[in-house]
């Protein structure tokens, strides 16, 4: 069954900076979704993008979709402490598949 | 006014035992899930529910089993506990199955000793 993957697996930057993270999946997709999930908790969505999209922004989020490489990535801008959490690529086509995620530190 | 709830939060139980977590969403969603994260973070989706109805049923024990009494309820019961059932599972819903976003709830803790 497909899923995303993530990578990089860890990520840790200062706060202010940028993070990318990727996602890479291995067959054809309808749409991608990314999730927050800070420790202790449940998943949050933060946004989806459709097959016929390449790019996607929702506040300090932008999320890219290349669906001749199979993979997105999902920039957080000007990150903040907050910010720290897992961020997972959910894959979709008729069902849902998450990846392992990325663990995203942002230090104050 | 919670969206997704489980319960219980933690559940620490002996092998052998059988348990079971309880789930309820408010949003009036067609379509639950249960999902199993384990100590790598990763998350596996276990079944989904759609209408009372199963449409997943991944390569899952059958000492796991989810019930559904009406629309807005999933529980999963779990008969003889083993050590390797130990992980967060959590409950999720959505409008419909397919690409629309899930609602997941704050997972339930499940330690086998």
């Amino acid at each position: 069954s497909q899923q995303g993957e993530e990578d990089p697996q860890a990520l840790s930057i200062q706060e202010g900076e940028n993070a990318t993270m990727n996602c890479s999946y291995k067959t054809s997709i309808n749409n991608l979704q990314w999730y927050r999930q800070n420790s202790g908790r449940g998943l949050v969505h933060l946004i989806l993008i459709r097959s016929n999209e390449r790019e996607k922004h929702s506040g300090r989020l932008r999320v890219t979709l290349d669906t001749s490489k199979k993979s997105s990535s999902l920039l957080i801008t000007a990150s903040r402490a907050a910010d720290t959490a897992s961020y997972f690529c959910a894959t979709d086509n008729n069902d849902m598949r998450f990846g392992a995620g990325t663990r995203l530190t942002v230090k104050p | 006014d919670t969206a997704v709830s489980q319960t219980p939060k933690y559940l620490v139980t002996q092998m052998g035992n059988d348990k079971s977590i309880k789930c309820e969403q408010n949003l009036g969603h067609d379509t639950m899930y249960w999902y199993k994260q384990d100590s790598k973070k990763f998350l596996k989706i276990m079944f989904s529910y759609n209408n009372k109805e199963l449409i997943i049923n991944e390569t899952v024990p059958n000492r796991f089993s989810p019930k559904s009494p009406d629309k807005a309820h999933l529980n999963l019961h779990i008969n003889s506990l083993e050590l390797g059932d130990s992980a967060v599972y959590f409950c999720a819903s959505s409008h419909q199955q397919g690409f629309h976003e899930q609602y997941f709830g704050p997972g339930t803790r499940l330690t086998v000793t």
